[in-house]
């Protein structure tokens, strides 16, 4: 496609459900980033992958959060037992390599209740 | 820690007035500072600034980079009320952007 595709683009889960949140990266792009927003602020890193490899996941607030990126191109984050605290939109982000600004997708929106 | 700064937090102006967003960053290792606009979607990316002193326009946008006092403006001229939004800013170190909190713009018919 020619943006950044994310799905679902809204979701809702229990407290402590398990959730998975899909990005499809512009065609090509070896870099792929997931922020995390919370209302009123500014995104927050939480990982970083150049093409499979996942080469910063110091943002990811705790082991509950995982993501993989296995054949370098569609990329999931999981978070496990989801708490309310949880509850934000999860954006991703490609670009053709890191020395490029990221162009961001449409991002999803989870609400934990 | 990097860090960066946006002010004003928000603003209301009037149709056809003149607009001016900064922002302040401390960052190790800078690489560029990039300018988005959000609206309710996703980020969309305005201007990324290396230099200084180069001023980048895309018609009524246009943007500076100081890197002696670490700090950019984003300006937008005879606004119109398909420019409110969240205006962010953010800095990159490496490959890892920090964002600002941004600037909700408002501009009123």
């Amino acid at each position: 496609g020619a943006g950044v595709s994310q799905s679902p683009r809204y979701k809702v889960a229990k407290r402590g459900q398990d959730v998975a949140l899909r990005c499809d990266p512009i065609s090509g792009h070896v870099s792929l980033f997931w922020y995390q927003q919370a209302l009123g602020q500014g995104p927050e890193f939480l990982t970083y992958f150049q093409n499979e490899a996942q080469l910063d996941k110091s943002g990811l607030p705790s082991d509950r959060f995982f993501a993989e990126r296995p054949e370098g191109s569609v990329s999931t984050l999981k978070i496990q037992r989801t708490q309310q605290e949880d509850s934000a939109v999860y954006l991703c982000a490609s670009s053709l390599n890191r020395a490029f600004g990221p162009f961001f997708g449409q991002g999803t929106r989870l609400t934990v209740v | 820690e990097d860090k960066v700064v946006q002010s004003p937090l928000s603003l209301v102006v009037h149709e056809g007035d003149t607009v001016t967003l900064n922002c302040s960053y401390e960052v190790t290792n800078f690489r560029s500072l990039l300018w988005y606009k959000q609206e309710k979607k996703a980020p969309t990316f305005l201007f990324m600034l290396t230099s200084s002193g180069i001023e980048k326009k895309s018609g009524r946008l246009s943007s500076i980079l100081d890197k002696k006092e670490l700090f950019s403006i984003l300006n937008i001229t005879a606004t119109q009320t398909g420019d409110s939004a969240i205006y962010l800013c953010a800095v990159q170190n490496d490959y890892k952007l920090s964002f600002g909190a941004g600037t909700t713009v408002t501009v009123r018919a």
